[in-house]
Parts: C-alpha cells; structure tokens; sequence
C-alpha cells in the first residue's frame, strides 16, 4: 500500500519567518494530495490540496508544490504568524482499479509547527 | 448547520467491557471513514464506506467493526477494547466515492482511554 513519510516532525520559526514542510509518498498511482491543519485539541481541517496534475498550488500565504518525478510534494508557509502554530499532515490518495481503493487516504505522521513571537 | 457529531467525545472503559463510538452527519455525503491518531503516528484509517451497506477495510482494522445501516450513520464498534487501543479517534465524511477527490469534514473526535 501506499507509504507517506513526512518531515521535520518539529519545526519552530520566528514570526514573519517561512516554514517548509516535506512529504514523499511510494505509490506513483497516488494523484491526489491533501494538507491538513489541527490545532491544539481540535479536529484537523484542509487548508490546501493538489491533483497530480499541476505542479503548484497557492492561497494566499500557503502554497503546495508536487514534484511527481521524485514522489514528493511540500508545503510553503510564508509570513508566518502565531495562528499558524499547529500540527500538519499532508496525506495521499491511491487511485486504483478497485473502486474499494479509490477513497483511501494514507497521511504522514504530522509536522508540529511552532511560531516563536 | 452541516456538521460531523461523535459520541461519545471521551470515555474510559475496562479491558473486554464492548462499546460503541456514534458517528452521525447531516449532510447527506456517501462516504464515511474512522480514523485513530496516535502521537508519532499520525491519522490511521481504520474502516471507511463508500455508501450504504459498503464497507472496507482500511490500515488498521483489527479489533473493530462498522457497520452503514443508513446513509448519516456509521458506528465504530470494539467488542472486545484493550490498552492499546487507547487513542483518540476521528469519523470523517466527503461528498464523493470513486475517484472523488472532495475535502474531507472531520468530527470532533473521541478521546478513548482502555484500563
């Protein structure tokens, strides 16, 4: 199945400051890629998605960037401010013959996000 | 107002004692999905369903069962809890099924604790 690997785990930047956050995924079929934010106690919510595709994506002061050859897509926050501060996942989806695999989302393990006044 | 409920939101059983985590939506979507986070692990998929009467597995469905009945419902069933499935658990649904690729709305998760 599909494998997602997200790093840093931990990532603190100072106001104003941009933060990158990296996936990579295994299965070349996965066409859809998803970023999801959860603050603290609270359920995770998208903020941005990319389809296979296009290579880039922006709104606002978020972008997502797919590189499809290498297997790996990122996220960019630039101008970061304290309301950023949160827990990131970025996730994939297979697309597969089998309708039963068609709607599986595998997500990375999460990138805390700390924005530092 | 579309929402996403779960219930309970927190609960704390015994080892073997059955229970049953609801999920419940009212925006009419096909497909529900249950999830467990774990720190260092991430989201989990555990069973999803595309609609009514379909259901699939998905990473880590050992020790549960669902079950669709009716479109807005989709019950997380553990018959038989034990410690390491303490974690907290998420019901999610999207518009879409095959080859959708719809946002998907989370509710606001259940914190289970197993003694």
């Amino acid at each position: 199945g599909e494998n997602v690997e997200q790093h840093p785990s931990t990532l603190s930047v100072q106001e104003g400051d941009s933060a990158v956050i990296k996936c990579t995924y295994s299965d070349s079929a996965s066409n859809y890629f998803p970023w999801y934010k959860q603050e603290l106690g609270k359920r995770p919510q998208l903020i941005i998605d990319i389809r296979s595709n296009v290579g880039e994506k922006k709104d606002q002061r978020i972008a997502v960037t797919l590189n499809k050859t290498a297997k790996h897509f990122s996220l960019h926050i630039t101008e970061t401010q304290p309301e950023d501060s949160a827990v990131y996942f970025c996730a994939a989806s297979i697309r597969g013959q089998d309708t039963g695999t068609a709607s599986k989302l595998t997500f990375g393990t999460g990138t805390r996000l700390q924005v530092t006044l | 107002e579309a929402q996403v409920t779960q219930n309970p939101r927190y609960l704390i059983t015994v080892t073997g004692k059955k229970l049953t985590v609801t999920c419940s939506q009212n925006m009419n979507h096909e497909y529900m999905s249950w999830y467990r986070q774990d720190p260092g692990l991430g989201l989990r998929q555990i069973y999803y369903s595309m609609n009514v009467e379909v259901t699939d597995k998905g990473d880590v469905p050992e020790g549960y069962k669902v079950s669709r009945k009716e479109k807005r419902n989709f019950p997380l069933i553990l018959e038989s809890p034990s410690p390491n499935q303490t974690s907290l658990y998420f019901c999610a649904t999207k518009r879409g099924t095959v080859g959708s690729y719809n946002e998907q709305f989370f509710g606001p998760g259940t914190r289970l604790t197993v003694l």
